[in-house]
């Protein structure tokens, strides 16, 4: 069983569309991250999400808005697309860091998105 | 501000070859530390973490690393490569004690090929 799914894999679409990136953790995690991988592989946080709360949102555009329906899925959504938004986008998860200080977040596949 | 920072960006080993990465932080407070595996075209993997006690940590496929406070420092060994642990190789750090608690700061990676 896959602990952090995503879906799409892979993501090719055009400038200006609007697109949905899916994540689901069966880990029973109460804390959901995303992650972008730029094209020189560095890592870096853009949510964080602890049961359906937000916790952590760094400086990202405003056209990236994350939903979290529920503690097992936290969802992004990307309005606009531009050429600089290709990347990837990694979900992870992991126990609450503010009750647990030792644990350590799983990752999903990652989804490539490339902007045409 | 936190930040990471992963000594070699590129190295080329042979097979049986011993490994060393390194890996420095900046901050004070309390740390967890982790070292993580990227094969190419697949998600990041755990290989090790620190939350406390034995500074010498062992992880999975015969990696290790050892833990420095006073050095910042969590370097990555492992005494003999093989060409299957050519990939990418991540430190990271998460902060406690603050808004940002659970966040998993990266440093730049360090791409590990091993010829054969």
């Amino acid at each position: 069983d896959t602990a952090v799914s995503q879906t799409p894999k892979y993501l090719v679409t055009q400038m200006g569309n609007d697109k949905s990136i899916k994540c689901e953790q069966n880990l029973g995690h109460d804390t959901m991250y995303w992650y972008k991988q730029d094209s020189k592989k560095f890592l870096k946080i853009m949510f964080s999400y602890n049961n359906k709360e937000l916790i952590i949102n760094e400086t990202v555009p405003n056209r990236f808005s994350p939903k979290s329906p529920d503690k097992a899925h936290l969802n992004l959504h990307i309005n606009s697309l531009e050429l600089g938004d290709s990347a990837v986008y990694f979900c992870a998860s992991s126990r609450n860091p503010r009750t647990d200080m030792n644990t350590e977040a799983f990752f999903g596949q990652g989804t490539r998105l490339t902007v045409v | 501000a936190q930040s990471v920072s992963q000594h070699n960006h590129h190295v080329i080993l042979s097979e049986a070859a011993s490994l060393e990465l390194g890996c420095n932080y900046s901050y004070g407070g309390t740390v967890n530390l982790f070292w993580y595996v990227q094969y190419p075209g697949q998600h990041l993997q755990l290989l090790l973490k620190y939350f406390s006690g034995d500074p010498l940590v062992k992880g999975i496929k015969g990696f290790e690393a050892e833990f420095i406070k006073s050095k910042f420092s969590f370097n990555l060994r492992k005494p003999s490569v093989q060409w299957s642990d050519t990939a990418e190789y991540f430190c990271a750090v998460s902060v406690y004690g603050s808004s940002n608690t659970g966040k998993l700061i990266f440093g730049q990676g360090t791409t590990l090929q091993v010829k054969p």
